[in-house]
């Protein structure tokens, strides 16, 4: 069975400090995906990125990047000088396929991420 | 514009009434999917639909039963026989690829809170 392990239930930072979030998963697919959501207080979820696993290059939009390690299947996300509109609460997800094209997917917990001016 | 719309947005209803929460989407996606979410448990799968008139338990289906009579909608009722109706509840669309991206789109969530 698929697993996405969020072992960080709640971060606290003050703004303008670098804060990174962790996710480790587990899949015997060799074909996959990985995502990153936030959820902001109105609840809705907001994707931010996609990562296919045969793809290790680690990517920057702006403040944020991702370090993808399939060696350690892990799947960070770093915020570079936080604000605080990243107070949310942040999920990292994992494909699994269905057959016919189409997945559902595996969500971690989730880690609930606080900035404080 | 086309997106998933779920209603109502909060719900509150009596222990032992079955409620049934809607979503609908314009996106013309065949697959849909219901979700739910916890304080601390992230998002656990209900049910999902790949086709119409077809679909499929997810993680936690007891308690919980759906239709799919026109692509557009896809329905969800909380019944009687739900322990812990309380929840936030998320409906997600999706489009076949090969291979499959995994990239679900979702609407904004209807809260549900049984007193």
């Amino acid at each position: 069975a698929q697993k996405v392990t969020q072992a960080q239930t709640e971060i606290s930072v003050v703004e303008k400090e670098d804060v990174t979030l962790d996710c480790v998963y587990e899949t015997r697919d060799t074909t996959y995906y990985l995502f990153w959501y936030k959820q902001p207080p109105s609840g809705e979820l907001v994707f931010l990125i996609r990562r296919n696993s045969f793809d290790e290059q680690n990517e920057i939009s702006g403040r944020y990047s991702w370090n993808f390690q399939k060696s350690t299947s892990s799947f960070n996300f770093t915020i570079t000088a936080s604000q605080v509109v990243d107070s949310a609460v942040y999920f990292c997800a994992l494909s699994e396929a269905l057959g016919s094209g189409y997945s559902t997917l595996t969500f971690g917990k989730g880690t609930m991420l606080l900035v404080s001016p | 514009d086309g997106g998933i719309t779920q209603s109502p947005k909060y719900l509150f209803r009596k222990e032992g009434q079955n409620v049934t929460l809607s979503c609908e989407q314009n996106l013309n996606h065949d697959a849909m999917y219901w979700y739910r979410q916890d304080p601390g448990q992230g998002l656990r799968l209900i049910y999902y639909s790949q086709i119409v008139n077809d679909f499929q338990k997810g993680d936690i289906a007891e308690g919980y039963s759906v239709s799919r009579e026109k692509k557009e909608s896809f329905p969800l009722t909380v019944t009687s026989a739900q322990k812990n109706p309380t929840a936030f509840y998320l409906c997600a669309s999706s489009t076949s690829s090969v291979p499959s991206t995994g990239e679900l789109f979702f609407g904004e969530g209807s809260r549900l809170t049984v007193l």
